[in-house]
């Protein structure tokens, strides 16, 4: 089966600037998952939807960070404006709802504020 | 709340000899644990989980809910084994979270 999908790989940007990330699940995985890792640190879940529902967003924070899921299938992770603490990696996940809790990862976009 | 404790960020390992990386959690509910390891250059993937109670690359770890610990380990250390690994607590709404993680290397 084809991975997660994520794009783009890296990106740069000036601090108050925005970014858009894109992810696209496993063909069938309902659930969907944006996380954030920053250096050293391991990651830290940003928001969950169950097909296009928000399930958690306790820890997005809502002043710049927006997430969507319209179709129930791909992902869109916006920051605007930026800052210079969010430089990390944007991981995303998928799980199918049914079976064995596993989250499959994508390869991750890492961000650079300057 | 619900936490993942990692005490070690960096271990390192003679091969050949004995791994054991520390994780214990803290949740009031009935855990569902994991390891997820991330080798070089390649995207985080599940190693194993305390379901299934499966050995995979000969590794394992046990769910210990008397001291809320789920170390995982290993035997005889491989050079193949060098990465950074992340213990992790599944709660809630299938909410996952994870350890600051310990980043493993083998010494030839």
């Amino acid at each position: 089966e084809a991975g997660v999908a994520q794009s783009p790989r890296y990106k740069i940007i000036e601090k108050r600037q925005s970014v858009a990330f894109w992810c696209n699940p496993i063909s069938g995985h309902a659930t969907l998952y944006w996380y954030q890792q920053i250096l050293g640190q391991g990651p830290k879940l940003l928001i969950q939807f169950q097909n296009n529902g928000v399930v958690d967003d306790s820890q997005l924070p809502k002043d710049r960070f927006s997430a969507e899921r319209l179709k129930g299938v791909d992902s869109t992770l916006k920051i605007q404006p930026a800052k210079l603490e969010d430089s990390a990696v944007y991981l995303c996940a998928s799980r199918l709802n049914s079976g064995a809790n596993v989250l499959t990862f994508g390869a991750g976009s890492r961000l650079t504020v300057l | 709340a619900q936490r993942v404790t990692q005490p070690e960020k960096l271990l390192s390992v003679f091969k050949g000899a004995p791994v054991e990386l520390k994780c214990n959690y803290s949740y009031s509910g009935s855990p569902e644990l994991f390891w997820y390891v991330q080798y070089s250059r390649q995207r985080l993937q599940l190693l194993l989980r305390h379901i299934s109670r499966e050995s995979i690359k000969g590794f394992t770890a046990d769910l210990n809910k008397g001291e809320t610990s789920f170390h995982l380990k290993k035997p005889f250390a491989q050079e193949e084994d060098s990465a950074m690994y992340y213990c992790a607590l599944l709660f809630g709404n299938e909410k996952l979270t994870f350890g600051t993680g310990t980043r493993l290397t083998i010494i030839p």
